[in-house]
């Protein structure tokens, strides 16, 4: 069964940093593609991020670049999304998601809250 | 970017009625070189996170129940539940990978029982 479990979220301040994991399993991780989506509380689906199965291409929603870096470990089986200068736009539920066109299966999804 | 737009934003059906969505792309989504619709559907009930259920625009995933079912080309796409059950109760998302890995999604339409 796949299994994506993501971690790392939490509250933190405008400018401040956090690193999101996703622990994969149930599949050949570094045979897929994977990708960061958010959910603003209340809101509809925005994608973030994704990177090709060997980490060589990364892409990102224009609102994010150059603050986060999505990165993935294909021998430890975990993606990543490191995000800086954090801004209160940026709460939202992050969902990890294998795949970078159709996407699935999602993770549970990890809070984010940036406040003050 | 693909700007996607769904209507309605939320309809409410009595059970064993029909619920239709529709969704259109501010581009054509039908790819030439394979002549697919490069669009999909998803569910997300309450709590949980979105589901797949329809890709290539009318192509079921795997167990998604046969009262689910997508249409449309190019530009305008339906996704018709045929006849609501309790358990369909969610919010659903068309989502366009013609522009594959820049994804966009429709804004989602919430789907209760009347």
């Amino acid at each position: 069964e796949v299994q994506l479990v993501e971690s790392g979220g939490g509250l933190v301040q405008p400018g401040g940093s956090l690193r999101l994991s996703c622990a994969a399993s149930g599949f050949i991780f570094s045979s897929y593609s994977m990708s960061w989506v958010r959910q603003a509380p209340g809101k509809g689906l925005e994608w973030v991020a994704s990177i090709k199965e060997d980490g060589s291409e990364k892409y990102y929603v224009d609102s994010v670049k150059g603050r986060f870096t999505i990165s993935r470990d294909n021998v430890k089986n975990s993606l990543y999304l490191q995000m800086n200068s954090l801004r209160a736009e940026d709460t939202a539920v992050y969902y990890c998601v294998r795949g970078s066109m159709l996407i699935g299966p999602w993770g549970q999804g990890t809070l984010v809250t940036v406040s003050s | 970017d693909i700007v996607m737009t769904q209507s309605p934003d939320s309809l409410a059906v009595s059970l064993g009625e029909r619920a239709t969505i529709n969704c259109r792309t501010s581009q054509s989504v039908l790819y030439s070189s394979n002549n697919k619709n490069h669009l999909a559907w998803y569910q997300q009930k309450p709590g949980q996170p979105p589901k797949l259920l329809i890709y290539w625009a009318s192509t079921r995933e795997s167990g998604v129940p046969d009262r689910f079912s997508g249409s449309g080309s190019g530009t305008d796409f339906t996704l018709t539940i045929s006849s609501l059950q309790a358990e369909d109760v969610a919010v659903y998302y068309c989502q366009q990978y013609y522009s594959s890995p820049q994804l966009t999604f429709g804004g989602g339409t919430k789907v209760e029982i009347k």
